[in-house]
């Protein structure tokens, strides 16, 4: 056990709808990192929060959006969604910002019909 | 930017044996962090290894090690003694000094029989 909780474990949606995936990280933990997983890619990021700010962006969608509430847990809001944004999504929590490894949640597969 | 590539898309090895899976980055940087994560088919990432750019010496957790030639780019992973439950896919990262996301290999699915 990571000690990263996510929820839901699995989500059903359709094309269209909005969706929110909640994360709550490591006791200690303060940056938390949102990734997507398909099928046919690797793990690609999307988001970084450290303590409660937005520290880095990759490959987020502006249908995609996130944050880091004072309590440090995070959500990651979908909307608008595609058939192409079914994947499994991550989020990993890590105590500092270098050098640490990240402890990832076991993710919410998302299916959008 | 920097990239990470594993350029064995699978690779299989019989239960006992040793594997080596490769790793090769890319980045201007002279300190960074390199790791190993291992997903089994539940899906779950787990940290296999870490190594710290300006350590010489690699890093051995058990049954893996790694081979870190910082010159080349490479850092590749050892499991001696292979076992079933070693199955998995192995994922290769980056983290840079600035300690932003970690970036992933496309990873190396890995086959252990009996």
């Amino acid at each position: 056990d990571s000690g990263v909780t996510q929820t839901p474990k699995h989500l059903i949606t359709a094309t269209g709808q909005r969706v929110t995936l909640r994360c709550s990280p490591r006791s200690g933990d303060l940056s938390v990192y949102w990734y997507q997983q398909s099928l046919d890619q690797g793990l690609q990021f999307l988001i970084q929060y450290y303590n409660g700010e937005e520290r880095a962006k990759g490959n987020i969608l502006e249908r995609f959006s996130a944050q880091q509430f004072p309590d440090l847990h995070s959500e990651l809001n979908l909307s608008s969604l595609e058939l192409g944004d079914s994947a499994l999504y991550f989020c990993a929590s890590s105590v500092s910002q270098v050098g640490s490894p990240l402890h990832f949640g076991n993710g919410t597969r998302l299916t959008v019909t | 930017a920097q990239t990470v590539t594993q350029s064995q898309p699978e690779m299989s090895v019989q239960e006992a044996e040793t594997v080596t899976l490769s790793c090769t980055y890319d980045t201007s940087e002279n300190n960074y962090y390199l790791f190993w994560y291992k997903q089994p088919p539940s899906r779950q990432m787990i940290l296999v290894i870490r190594q710290e750019a300006y350590k010489q010496q690699n890093a051995t957790e058990n049954r893996f090690s790694v081979n870190f030639q910082k010159a080349a780019k490479s850092f590749s992973l050892k499991i001696s003694d292979s076992q079933l439950g070693d199955t998995a896919m192995y994922f290769c990262a980056y983290s840079n000094q600035a300690g932003t996301a970690l970036i992933f290999g496309k990873g190396t699915t890995l086959s252990v029989s009996s």
